[in-house]
């Protein structure tokens, strides 16, 4: 057990439609990042926010953004869901200038 | 930008023997952090071992042990007395020490998928 939980577990959304993903990290976490996994890859890094603010961003366009909140939750929000966004979808949170990332389950979004 | 490879897509080892994953990543940086992770099916990224640049010394973790060789940028791992419950996915990831923010981002590769045999 990581600590960090991640819902909804899967998703189904309709291609064009817009959708929310929530990760709730552990206390004293102050930075969570996104990744994005298509089956059979690996992880890829989609952004960072530390002290609620975004403080790297991987190579997704803007229509992925994300929230951090003061009580140690973050969103990952997705617009105009295309169906190559259908992927696991992992957060993790840590301490910034801490080595360890600590993971939670995933969201598994599938974009019909 | 860094790169990582995991050229085994698929590996299987008895229970109680000994197996090992190749890792090859590409950076220009001299400091940084690998790692392996494992993935079972509950899909949970799990941290198995991490191995500074700047040391030398192989990171261990009880039955598993990392093989760092920084000149040929190489990281394989070592999973002695195999056990079923090490079935799972495992990847291995970079992580750059510059600076901040995707300083914190870890680069990992397509992953190997372990099969352990009675």
């Amino acid at each position: 057990e990581t600590g960090v939980t991640q819902s909804p577990t899967h998703l189904i959304k309709t291609r064009g439609q817009q959708v929310t993903l929530r990760c709730s990290s552990q206390s004293g976490h102050n930075t969570v990042s996104w990744y994005q996994q298509a089956l059979g890859q690996g992880p890829q890094f989609i952004f960072q926010y530390y002290r609620e603010e975004e403080n790297g961003r991987g190579n997704f366009p803007p229509r992925f953004s994300g929230l951090q909140f003061p009580n140690y939750s973050s969103e990952l929000n997705v617009n105009a869901l295309e169906l190559d966004d259908s992927a696991l979808y992992l957060c993790a949170s840590g301490r910034l200038g801490n080595t360890e990332a600590f993971f939670g389950q995933g969201t598994r979004l599938t974009v019909v | 930008a860094q790169t990582v490879t995991q050229s085994q897509p698929e590996m299987s080892v008895q229970e109680a023997e000994t197996v090992t994953l190749s890792c090859t990543y590409d950076t220009s940086e001299s400091d940084y952090y690998l790692f392996w992770y494992k993935q079972p099916p509950s899909r949970q990224m799990i941290l198995v071992i991490r191995q500074e640049a700047y040391k030398q010394q192989n990171a261990t973790e009880n039955r598993f042990s990392v093989n760092f060789q920084k000149a040929a940028k190489s990281f394989s791992l070592k999973i002695s007395d195999s056990q079923l419950g090490d079935a799972a996915m495992y990847f291995c990831a970079y992580r750059s020490l510059l600076g901040t923010g995707t300083a914190s981002k870890l680069t990992f590769g397509t992953g190997t998928r372990l099969q352990v045999t009675l």
